[in-house]
């Protein structure tokens, strides 16, 4: 009974590749993230989902697309993958209204050959 | 562009004694502060938080402390105990809009010795 939870935790793929991740919360909460945290550590936020809108998306390229079905999952499609997305991608999810506390995902380490 | 800065890589404690770990910012929208631990193959969880409107939060063990027009937060862990050997997140956020979206810091090793 995992709050939020990430598939796969690993991906190991070649250049050129498309891949998804998935992410599924049952927190019941409204908004939903994809942060991505790359060589230097940094968490940076790439999306941000609340009730099926995108509200927020930090210049990432359009390769990155995010797919909410619902409001409790919001998967993050890849195309076209390059060396330089090699990152750990992690999913998280927190009240619209709340007090800004984000629950995270596991993390997914997807290696880019 | 760096708004939220942990300069210390690592930080190594004995176990009973105080762990300090520093975080600033350079955004002055910024009104809600957030402290998140990690441990390997895990995703951050939230430890602590606060606002603006405060300059010290205290949860048992962990306090957090702000100085504003010093654009400085800490987290003070008293006594440090070996499985608070993580890494630490500092992360800030600007209200408005129940937005709420932190920004990070690239985290602060902390390893405490028994």
């Amino acid at each position: 009974d995992t709050a939020v939870s990430q598939t796969p935790k690993y991906l190991v793929t070649q250049m050129g590749n498309d891949k998804s991740i998935k992410c599924e919360q049952n927190l019941g909460h409204d908004t939903m993230y994809w942060y991505k945290q790359d060589s230097k550590k940094f968490l940076k936020i790439m999306f941000s989902y609340n009730n099926k809108e995108l509200i927020i998306n930090e210049t990432v390229p359009n390769r990155f697309s995010p797919k909410s079905p619902d409001k409790a999952h919001l998967n993050l499609h890849i195309n076209s993958l390059e060396l330089g997305d090699s990152a750990v991608y992690f999913c998280a999810s927190s009240q619209v209204q709340g007090s800004g506390e984000l629950f995270f995902g596991e993390g997914s380490r997807l290696t880019v050959l | 562009d760096q708004q939220v800065k942990q300069n210390s890589p690592s930080l190594s404690v004995q176990e009973g004694r105080i762990s300090i770990l520093n975080c600033d910012y350079t955004n002055s929208m910024f009104d809600y502060f957030l402290w998140y631990k990690k441990y390997p193959a895990e995703g951050p969880t939230f430890l602590i938080s606060i606002s603006s409107i405060k300059d010290k939060n205290e949860d048992g063990r962990f306090t957090v402390f702000l100085n504003k027009s010093a654009k400085h937060l800490s987290l003070h862990i008293v006594p440090s105990q070996p499985g608070d050997s993580a890494v630490y997140f500092c992360a800030a956020s600007a209200g408005g809009g129940g937005s709420y979206i932190p920004t990070f810091g690239r985290g602060t090793s902390l390893i405490v010795h028994p």
